[in-house]
């Protein structure tokens, strides 16, 4: 089964930009792979962030962004926030099935 | 307003199963796929499988395939997941998240915790 990575945990400071990515082992990410991100606080049920590799939810702070970024899905903030310290999950559609990546702990 | 409310928390033994449902209301569940997802403690997030709210359409992670079923009540608005052949590995919470066609995940249940002991 395809195995889908992501950085396992970031720093950024408040203010800051930050880029998490999201790879899968059966080569480039591409917008056929309908990537997809979620937040998730400790002891929360995971918000939807972004669809479709960029576009935004009508919830979605306008600081977080989605792309393809040199084959992978990426998932940039910008002007990060303290209240973005969170662990962030893509979602990628590999073949027949989905896959979540590993999370990103993502610490502001 | 969209809402998924799942049912509550379950303990089971080693080999049973468990049954979870996902109650949709704020939209016409017939149009939207529900997914299946499950997050063991301290783990990252885990797709189990699917189904169509429209027809009769499942699809299930090889992971899990002959151990979990995925059905639904259109008159009821819900979708359910059952597991069965429990072990203390199934210790996770478990959540509904609804799909509209191409890949767009919206929201979310609030997640039901299943745990298995002896």
């Amino acid at each position: 089964q395809t195995v889908v990575t992501q950085e396992p945990s970031l720093t950024v400071s408040p203010g800051g930009t930050v880029t998490l990515t999201c790879a899968s082992s059966t080569g480039a990410v591409t917008s056929g792979y309908y990537p997809n991100w979620f937040q998730q606080k400790p002891g929360q049920a995971p918000r939807a962030l972004i669809y479709s590799t960029s576009n935004k939810h009508s919830w979605t702070p306008a600081r977080f962004s989605g792309s393809l970024l040199g084959g992978q899905a990426a998932l940039t903030l910008s002007g990060v926030q303290p209240e973005d310290e969170a662990d962030y999950y893509c979602l990628l559609y590999c073949g027949d099935d989905w896959v979540f990546g590993g999370g990103t702990k993502l610490t502001v | 307003q969209v809402q998924l409310v799942q049912s509550g928390a379950e303990v089971k033994k080693p080999g049973a199963s468990v049954k979870v449902s996902c109650k949709a209301s704020g939209y016409t569940f017939s149009s939207y796929y529900i997914h299946w997802v499950r997050q063991a403690p301290g783990q990252s997030l885990e797709w189990m499988g699917r189904i169509n709210g429209g027809l009769d359409d499942t699809k299930y992670s090889q992971k899990f395939q002959g151990r979990v079923t995925i059905t639904r009540d259109t008159s009821a608005s819900t979708a359910y997941m059952e597991l069965s052949s429990l072990s203390s590995g199934d210790t996770a919470v478990y959540y509904c998240v609804r799909e509209f066609h191409g890949g767009y995940f919206d929201y979310w249940g609030q997640g039901t915790l299943v745990t298995v002991s002896s």
